[in-house]
């Protein structure tokens, strides 16, 4: 059964460093064949991709938070991580870590998904 | 500023067939597939339509996948009450090295 599992902060002051944590189950991240992706949503809007890493640790990020973002993984533990500095309240959002599953070498789509976590910025 | 463009409202009768678009360009939706992913408030989206028109098992078969061109669609006929929710379009983008996301699309039946 796979499953993936968002944890971190529900609040984070501006300027902060966030730190999210994504553990992942029923597969590893170490699969060839996988990938996993951060993706956030703020209140009533619309789902925004973040950043990737994939089983050889090749990674990408979205244009306007590359500066922002760093993403890693620990195969033994099942763990992604996220970081953002510079927190600001406009990073107020459910965030959520999804798997992305390649067919032929090419993304097909996110199979699973965590339940996502809410972080509220604010001071 | 959503790279896929989508309509924000879309509404249907049971009776009806409702189909909701997406567009994109040649770095996307032109030269990849695209997905559907279907969000009740409060939940994480869900895989409705995955490499164009491929439906996951468990996925009713009222809903089907399109695309054409630079534009997607995903049409639902015989919408039920059920099926009210936002609807996204996903496709990777050769130019960002990313997937992008439609801006949702949150269906009404009437």
């Amino acid at each position: 059964q796979v499953t993936l599992k968002e944890s971190g902060p529900v609040l984070v002051k501006p300027t902060e460093t966030l730190t999210l944590t994504c553990t992942v189950s029923g597969f590893s991240l170490s699969n060839p064949k996988m990938a996993v992706s951060w993706i956030r949503q703020p209140p009533g809007k619309a789902l925004e991709w973040l950043a990737y890493i994939f089983s050889n640790d090749e990674k990408s990020f979205t244009t306007s938070l590359k500066t922002r973002l760093t993403i890693s993984k620990d195969t033994s533990k099942s763990q992604v991580v996220l970081t953002m500095t510079n927190i600001d309240p406009v990073d107020t959002a459910t965030y959520y870590c999804a798997r992305m599953t390649y067919s032929a070498g090419w993304f097909s789509h996110f199979d699973y998904w965590g339940r996502g976590t809410l972080v509220t910025v604010s001071s | 500023q959503s790279v896929l463009t989508q309509p924000p409202s879309a509404s249907g009768t049971p009776g009806q067939r409702v189909t909701i678009s997406c567009s994109g360009s040649s770095s996307n939706i032109g030269s990849n597939t695209v997905n559907w992913y279907q969000q009740f408030p409060g939940t994480a989206p869900k895989v409705l339509i995955y490499s164009n028109s491929q439906r996951p098992s468990g996925v009713p078969d009222r809903f089907s996948g399109s695309k054409s061109g630079t534009s997607a669609s995903l049409a639902i006929s015989w919408p039920q009450s059920e099926d009210e929710a936002d609807y996204y379009c996903v496709a990777w983008d050769d130019s960002l090295n990313g997937p992008v996301f439609g801006g949702g699309t949150r269906l009404t039946v009437l």
